[in-house]
């Protein structure tokens, strides 16, 4: 069974602040979203990463894939109050069902 | 981009009724749609696929009988909640995959009284 250790999962920070999310799994991934979900709506697509090592950055967010696709982080610089939100990170698994492996997710919240 | 709708936002029942929830890929077709459950502050929990055409298939410890789930046109998912109870409130999320990313719906809140 293919799990995703998400951490933290809870983190409030002051507005300026950088912080980084971390996504963990012994098992390998052929890819890797990130999503952010805000209260009472559906998570958003943030970046899918899909090569070892790749580094992609949106705005202040910086997402890395692994060397070896088993583990990716998320990285804000500078975090600001409209940053807060749940962001989860979801694997697509070795299987061809199409589903995904979600981690714990992490609530984050920036104080002005 | 690829649009996913749910109907209804958010939905009040008795105890005992049955509930049905509609997930629609607007702008795409989805031979395949996932159905998903969230508690407050976690995480997503899968609860099925639903496969055009064919039966869904269901995760470990989730009641068929309880969560039918049709998925009759390469747009268009429902999940029925069955008899519903109160420990059934909680917001179920669709999602439907497209070009290999999995997009989401905005959810459907349900309180069961």
């Amino acid at each position: 069974t293919q799990l995703l250790e998400q951490s933290p999962q809870f983190l409030s920070i002051q507005e300026g602040e950088n912080l980084t999310v971390y996504c963990n799994s012994s098992s390998v991934f052929s890819s890797l979203q990130w999503y952010r979900q805000e209260p009472g709506e559906g998570p958003v697509l943030l970046v899918t990463v899909v090569t070892g090592g790749e580094v992609k950055k949106l705005k202040r967010l910086t997402f890395q894939f692994g060397d070896a696709r088993k583990d990716s982080s998320l990285h804000i610089t500078a975090a600001q109050p409209g940053d807060t939100g749940l962001y989860l990170c979801a694997g697509r698994g070795s299987s061809n069902t199409g589903k995904l492996i979600f981690g714990q997710g992490t609530t984050l919240q920036v104080k002005p | 981009g690829a649009v996913v709708s749910q109907h209804p936002s958010w939905v009040i029942c008795k105890s005992g009724t049955s509930v049905k929830i509609e997930c629609r890929s607007l702008d795409f077709q989805a031979t395949t749609m996932f159905w998903y459950r969230q508690f407050p502050k976690q995480s997503l929990m899968l609860m099925a696929t639903s496969n055009e055409g064919s039966k869904a298939t269901y995760e470990q410890g989730v009641e068929k009988d309880k969560f039918l789930i049709n998925h009759a046109s390469l747009t268009l998912s429902t999940l029925t909640v069955t008899s519903a109870h109160p420990e059934d409130s909680s917001f179920y999320i669709c999602s439907a995959t497209y070009s290999g990313t999995q997009y989401f719906g905005p959810g459907t809140r349900l309180l069961v009284l």
